[in-house]
């Protein structure tokens, strides 16, 4: 079974500084796909960026970029230029793209990082 | 907005009794999936139906039961309600079937409080 593991319960990062939430996961397969997802106090859960496994690029959205590590099995999440917004708990999350796996189709989330951000 | 409609946001009710969740998906989107959110579980995943057809399952107790119906809405029943049950259900969509391509979209939870 897929295991993500995300090791900073807390994070805390001046605005308009740079920060990176960290990301490890364990799997026997080649395809598959990373998420990093934000819940803020709203509860609702974003997505915020993804990666495909079959891709080298990491992905980047505006100040969210990933670092993908593939063989490290490692998935980072740099947020640059933090603003107050930004304050919320960060799941990173995994789902299997085998078909026929019985994993297929659910995404596995981390424990989370609670993200501060101070004015 | 997501997209993804839950009803009720927010539930109390007392243990050894039954709640129904509900779960409407966005526009087009076949396959839904619950999750629950708990403290000290974190985000677990219970059980996802494609097309009114249940294709996957996690940690679901026995106690819960859940379907998707034709115009592709899905409920999420809790019998016999504990007071560990206490968590946020949310429920997810996404367009794919056959093969996962995208993410998947979220309702703003449902809190349920057993007291």
């Amino acid at each position: 079974a897929q295991t993500v593991t995300q090791s900073q319960p807390e994070m805390s990062v001046q605005e308009a500084e740079t920060v990176t939430l960290s990301c490890t996961y364990d799997t026997s397969e080649s395809d598959y796909y990373l998420f990093w997802y934000k819940q803020p106090p709203s509860r609702q859960m974003i997505l915020v960026i993804r990666q495909e496994a079959y891709k080298q690029q990491n992905a980047t959205e505006n100040r969210f970029s990933v670092n993908f590590q593939k063989a490290a099995k490692s998935f980072s999440l740099k947020i640059s230029d933090s603003q107050l917004g930004d304050a919320a708990m960060y799941f990173c999350a995994y789902r299997s793209a085998d078909a026929g796996g019985t994993s297929y189709g659910k995404l596995t989330f981390g424990q989370g990082t609670i993200l501060t951000v101070h004015p | 907005d997501s997209g993804v409609t839950q009803t009720p946001k927010h539930l109390i009710t007392a243990t050894g009794q039954r709640v129904t969740l509900r779960c409407s998906p966005r526009s087009g989107d076949l396959s839904v999936y619950w999750y629950q959110q708990s403290l000290d579980q974190g985000l677990q995943f219970l059980i996802q139906y494609y097309n009114g057809e249940e294709r996957a399952k996690g940690n679901i107790l026995e106690r819960f039961s859940a379907q998707q119906f034709p115009d592709l809405h899905s409920e999420l029943n809790l019998s016999s309600l504990e007071l560990g049950d206490s968590a946020l259900y949310f429920c997810a969509s996404s367009v794919e079937g056959l093969l996962p391509t995208g993410e998947l979209f979220f309702g703003e939870g449902s809190r349920l409080t057993v007291l």
